[in-house]
């Protein structure tokens, strides 16, 4: 079955240090992958996506994403961390016509 | 920048009683879904709606739900009879296509079933 999961439930970081966030997942076929953020209080944003092709993306806000297939791995990366970042992450999967959702990540920067 | 619009924002109502929350998707999108994210737990896929036609359900979406595009812009999630587990944030979706195609997502409606 489809599964997405994120092994970091919280997180929590001094400002301008970095960041990664663990995404693996499980499906056969081709899949899609994203980061969601929901800022609190806030609806979900789309950080960033994967279709195809290079597999390093880059996000809204200085994030970035590397697809590693051997891995089943999505990991979400920002070198420095703002305060502004506290929020909930979510990485998202889909093969056909929904999205698999992971648990989610609270970071929360300390200024 | 066109977005997904909900409302109520904030629903409360008594156990079984009828709940229609109604969402607004994107104009130039095609494919719509609603979501559920209870409390302190993950976001969880509910339904999908293409063509006037669910295209799959969860085993969340059991008799009690249904979803429904009445118009050429609205499109809403009804709950026949609440009950207290269904308290939860509700989102609603949309996208131009499937496969490649972002979801974007609406601020949500707190149901709170008492």
């Amino acid at each position: 079955a489809q599964s997405v999961s994120q092994h970091n439930h919280h997180v929590i970081l001094s400002e301008a240090a970095s960041l990664e966030l663990g995404c693996n997942y499980s499906y056969g076929g081709t899949v899609n992958l994203f980061w969601y953020v929901q800022y609190p209080g806030q609806h979900l944003q789309l950080l960033l996506k994967y279709f195809s092709g290079d597999p390093l993306v880059k996000g809204i806000k200085g994030f970035e994403a590397e697809f590693i297939k051997s891995k089943f791995s999505f990991n979400l990366r920002k070198p420095s961390v703002q305060w502004s970042d506290t929020a909930e992450y979510f990485c998202a999967a889909t093969g056909a016509n929904n999205l698999f959702f992971g648990t989610g990540t609270r970071l929360t920067v300390i200024p | 920048e066109p977005e997904v619009t909900q409302t109520p924002s904030h629903q409360v109502t008594q156990m079984g009683q009828e709940v229609i929350l109604r969402c607004v998707p994107i104009s130039n999108h095609l494919y719509f879904y609603w979501y559920r994210q209870i409390l302190g737990q993950k976001v969880e896929f509910l339904v999908s709606f293409y063509n006037n036609e669910i295209s799959e359900k969860s085993e969340i979406f059991d008799d009690q739900f249904s979803v429904e595009r009445p118009d050429g812009s609205n499109f809403t999630l009804k709950i026949r009879s609440t009950k207290l587990e269904d308290s939860a944030m509700y989102f609603c979706a949309s996208s131009v296509a499937v496969t490649r195609g972002t979801q974007y997502f609406g601020p949500g409606t707190r149901l709170t079933v008492l």
